[in-house]
């Protein structure tokens, strides 16, 4: 059974670093044909695609978050963190982390509950 | 602003048949394979179609997927009042070297 679990703290500051975790179980890191993602969505609004990671440490990030973003993994933990700098609260959103099978296509087969981040003083 | 383009809502009565719009380019949707995601409200994404036209197990064969140059649908048949949610389509951008979404659609069955 694949699941994926999004943690981390509920409330940060402006200006903070935001760190997310992502516990996975049912698959693993190191499996060549499957990454994981990591996607938001404020209220109301549409999902953003933030950034992955695939077992061969390949990273890619979203083209307007960029330099403020950090994708890493610890494989024997099953654990993969985001960390987002300088928050602001346009960042207020839902974080969801998801398993992407990426072997010739690119989806999102499971997903995690989700964490809400609120950023605020 | 979303990289792909999809109508903010559609609407039909139960039993009837939608189509949900998906719009892209050459370095996405032209080039790369399209998922679709059911989003009910209050919960996460959930998986509809992969590969343009493929569905996981467990999905009806009342949703299916096509894929026309840089363009992708979604159909639904057999309306139910359970379908009534966001729906998303996805995919990898090669020239962004990122995934990409629309923006979302709200089908409200009538």
């Amino acid at each position: 059974q694949v699941t994926l679990k999004e943690s981390g703290p509920v409330l940060v500051k402006p200006t903070e670093t935001l760190a997310l975790t992502c516990t996975v179980s049912g698959f693993s890191l190191s499996n060549p044909r499957m990454g994981v993602s990591w996607i938001r969505q404020p209220p109301g609004k549409a999902l953003e695609w933030l950034a992955h990671i695939f077992s061969n440490d390949e990273k890619s990030y979203g083209t307007s978050l960029k330099n403020r973003l950090t994708i890493s993994k610890d494989t024997s933990k099953s654990q993969v963190v985001l960390t987002m700098t300088n928050m602001d609260p346009v960042d207020t959103a839902t974080y969801y982390c998801a398993r992407i099978r990426h072997s010739g296509s690119y989806y999102f087969d499971y997903w995690g509950l989700g964490a809400l981040v609120t950023v605020s003083s | 602003q979303s990289v792909l383009t999809q109508p903010p809502s559609v609407s039909a009565a139960p039993g009837q048949k939608v189509t949900i719009s998906c719009s892209g380019s050459s370095s996405n949707i032209g080039n790369n394979y399209v998922s679709w995601y059911q989003q009910l409200p209050g919960t996460a994404p959930k998986l509809l179609i992969y590969d343009n036209n493929e569905r996981p197990s467990g999905i009806p064969d009342r949703f299916s997927g096509s894929k026309s140059g840089s363009s992708a649908t979604l159909y639904i048949t057999g309306l139910q009042t359970g379908d009534e949610a966001d729906y998303y389509c996805g995919t990898w951008d090669s020239s962004l070297s990122a995934g990409v979404f629309g923006g979302g659609t709200k089908l409200t069955v009538l």
